[in-house]
Parts: structure tokens; C-alpha cells; sequence
């Protein structure tokens, strides 16, 4: 019954390193979402999407890009990972369903730490 | 900028008590939502308010929201153990946009 996959749910990369953070939906949702989550400043938004190839910047979208080639999949890429990149990064996807607003389901999330 | 603010940020309860979680906002929004995450998890839809004076309840949480105030209620009646977890409360100004969040309310219920 999972319907948002995050493909990694721990990851250690080192700094410098390109970092690939893949999502994937199967509720065939318009909306994909990235945010990041740390202690004592709940989520905050990186990037999200409301169409295949489109993209906006959330809050906080330095050092971070976004790709989104098919419907279901949206990806958070870290150019060059910084140790202040450590955190936990959640995926979210959302629709509005024949008008009725659901809210957003998330995914399992991703920890990653640079060391 | 769209802020949201959550109080209190920790809440330490005895079973069977009462409490109410508050979440101000600062735009004006009809839509407001709840979620809850365990630890180790992700979050969890809880509530879904979108209209002034809208309430909805389940279980023994209860959520309302008054757009006039800006503001939002969880209400937590006789805490039991398995209510113990952080919600998060969290606002979007149009349709289908973006949301922000609250920073979170983690609640420990203790017997």
C-alpha cells in the first residue's frame, strides 16, 4: 500500500559528492514537494513541481536542484554536498481530487549525513 | 512570508488530562492542516480544515479553525500513551500551492 517511495531511507555521502535523492508516486498526483526536516525548525520547502518539467524554489532552495521528467518521479539533487546538508529530506506529493483537497502524503523519508 | 507558529513546542502530559495545541498563522488562508509523525516516521494526514469555524474530531483530538484569528486548535481530551508524538500544524495561502509548516509540538503522554 505505499503510495510515496523514497529509494533510500539512510545515506552517508561525503562532501563534495553529488548527491541523488529519488521520489516516486503512484497516485498520479499533479504536485511534488521536497522539504527538509531539523530538529526545532520543523519542515522547511526546497523545491517543488506542478507539472512534469516545471519547478519552483521553495524557501530554502540554495545548493539543491530538481528534476521532474515523468509524473510520478521528482528528484532533490545536491550538487556538491555540504555537511550542513545533513538532515532528514522528505518527499511529499499532493492532488486535488474532483475538488477535494486530501493534504499531502508523504513519503518514508530519506536521513542523509555529509560527512 | 507566509509564517506559521506552533505552541507550545514540547508538552509533557499525565494521562487522562486535557490539552490544547495552537497554531497562529500569518496570511490569510482558509486552509489549514494537521499532521502527526512518530518517531523514526514520516507524517501522517490528520485533518483537513478548509473554512472558517470548520471542526472536525477523531477519536480524542479535535481540530478547528478560525480564519479571522488566524488561528488553529488541536485539542487533546483524556490523553492516552498512544497519542504520544510530534503534530504539525500547516497552512497554504491558494490551492494547490505550496504549504509551510509549523515547527512542531512533540506531546508525551505519561501514565
Amino acid at each position: 500500500d505505499v503510495k510515496v517511495t523514497q529509494s533510500s531511507r539512510y545515506l552517508v555521502k561525503r562532501t563534495g559528492e553529488k548527491v541523488f535523492l529519488e521520489c516516486v508516486q503512484d497516485m498520479d498526483h499533479e504536485n511534488m514537494f521536497w522539504y527538509r526536516q531539523d530538529p526545532g525548525l520543523g519542515l522547511r520547502l526546497i523545491y517543488f513541481s506542478y507539472d512534469v518539467k516545471m519547478k519552483e524554489k521553495g524557501d530554502i532552495p540554495e545548493g539543491y536542484s530538481v528534476s521532474r521528467e515523468k509524473k510520478e518521479r521528482f528528484s532533490l539533487i545536491l550538487e556538491s554536498a555540504s555537511t550542513n546538508q545533513t538532515s532528514m529530506y522528505l518527499c511529499a506529493s499532493s492532488s486535488l481530487d474532483r475538488g477535494i483537497d486530501y493534504g499531502y502524503t508523504f513519503g518514508s523519508g530519506t536521513r542523509l549525513t555529509v560527512v | 512570508e507566509l509564517k506559521v507558529e506552533q505552541n507550545p513546542l514540547f508538552l509533557s502530559m499525565q494521562e487522562g488530562k486535557n490539552y490544547t495545541i495552537y497554531c497562529n498563522y500569518s496570511t490569510t488562508s482558509d486552509r489549514l492542516y494537521w499532521y502527526r509523525q512518530d518517531p523514526g516516521k514520516s507524517l501522517e494526514s490528520l485533518f483537513v480544515l478548509l473554512s472558517n469555524g470548520a471542526v472536525k474530531q477523531e477519536g480524542r483530538l479535535m481540530a478547528s479553525l478560525d480564519t479571522k484569528a488566524r488561528l488553529s486548535t488541536l485539542h487533546i481530551t483524556a490523553a492516552v500513551h498512544d497519542l504520544s508524538a510530534t503534530y504539525f500544524c500547516a497552512v497554504d495561502e491558494y490551492v494547490g500551492n505550496d504549504m509551510r509548516f509549523g515547527a512542531g509540538t512533540r506531546l508525551t503522554v505519561k501514565p
